[in-house]
């Protein structure tokens, strides 16, 4: 597709449950970044794929986080057990290559009630 | 750790009025310098980047920055300001792969 496309854009769900957000990547992009941004602060890291390479995982904040990525196409970030304070816009970015620029979706906006 | 800071939280000016926006990084090694802007309702989009070369960069929407090595610093400017101005402006930097931001400062600009 011509940008990055987040899905779902908005989503409310009841604490204890899981949630998948997906992301698609922009098709060439080779690294694909996961964000949080909590309601008047800046970008969180989560995680970071590149091709095949192992991801960079050291921003998950806790075992409930998880992310996957097929070679370098559609990524899924997995929250289990969804706690009140996971609420959240998780964005997804990729780019070209590493340290390239990075471009953004739109966000999934996750409350957790 | 590669941090970096963005130096105020929430600028308010008025139409015409000069905008500097301060950034410091405190990653030693070769970087790459961005600053993203996110208007209300809008994803976040690319303003400028620096790679290599001549350290005053011209962006988008006659924004440019400057890189001062010796300060870590990417500052960003506009000479004159503009309502349509009003948005989050984060500064972003990139070593190996890390694309790591700032805070965000929130910029008001005064009809």
């Amino acid at each position: 597709g011509a940008g990055v496309s987040q899905s779902p854009s908005n989503k409310v769900t009841e604490k204890g449950k899981d949630v998948e957000l997906r992301c698609d990547p922009i098709s060439g992009h080779t690294a694909l970044y996961w964000y949080r941004q909590r309601l008047g602060q800046g970008l969180e890291f989560l995680i970071y794929f590149q091709g095949n390479s192992a991801p960079d995982k050291s921003g998950l904040p806790s075992d409930r986080f998880s992310a996957e990525r097929t070679g370098e196409s559609v990524s899924t970030l997995t929250i289990q057990r969804t706690q009140q304070e996971d609420s959240a816009v998780y964005l997804c970015a990729s780019s070209l290559k590493p340290q390239q620029e990075a471009f953004f979706g739109q966000g999934t906006r996750l409350t957790v009630v | 750790a590669q941090s970096v800071s963005q130096h105020n939280h929430h600028v308010i000016l008025s139409e015409a009025a000069s905008l500097e926006l301060g950034c410091n990084y405190s990653y030693g090694g070769t970087v790459n310098l961005f600053w993203y802007v996110q208007y209300p309702g809008q994803h976040l989009q690319l303003l400028l980047k620096y790679f290599s070369g001549d350290p005053l960069v011209k962006g988008i929407k006659g924004f440019e920055a400057e890189f001062i090595k010796s300060k870590f610093s990417f500052n960003l400017r506009k000479p004159s300001v503009q309502w349509s101005d009003t948005a989050e402006y984060f500064c972003a930097v990139s070593n190996d792969y890390k694309l790591s931001f700032g805070a965000g400062t929130t910029v008001t600009v005064r009809a």
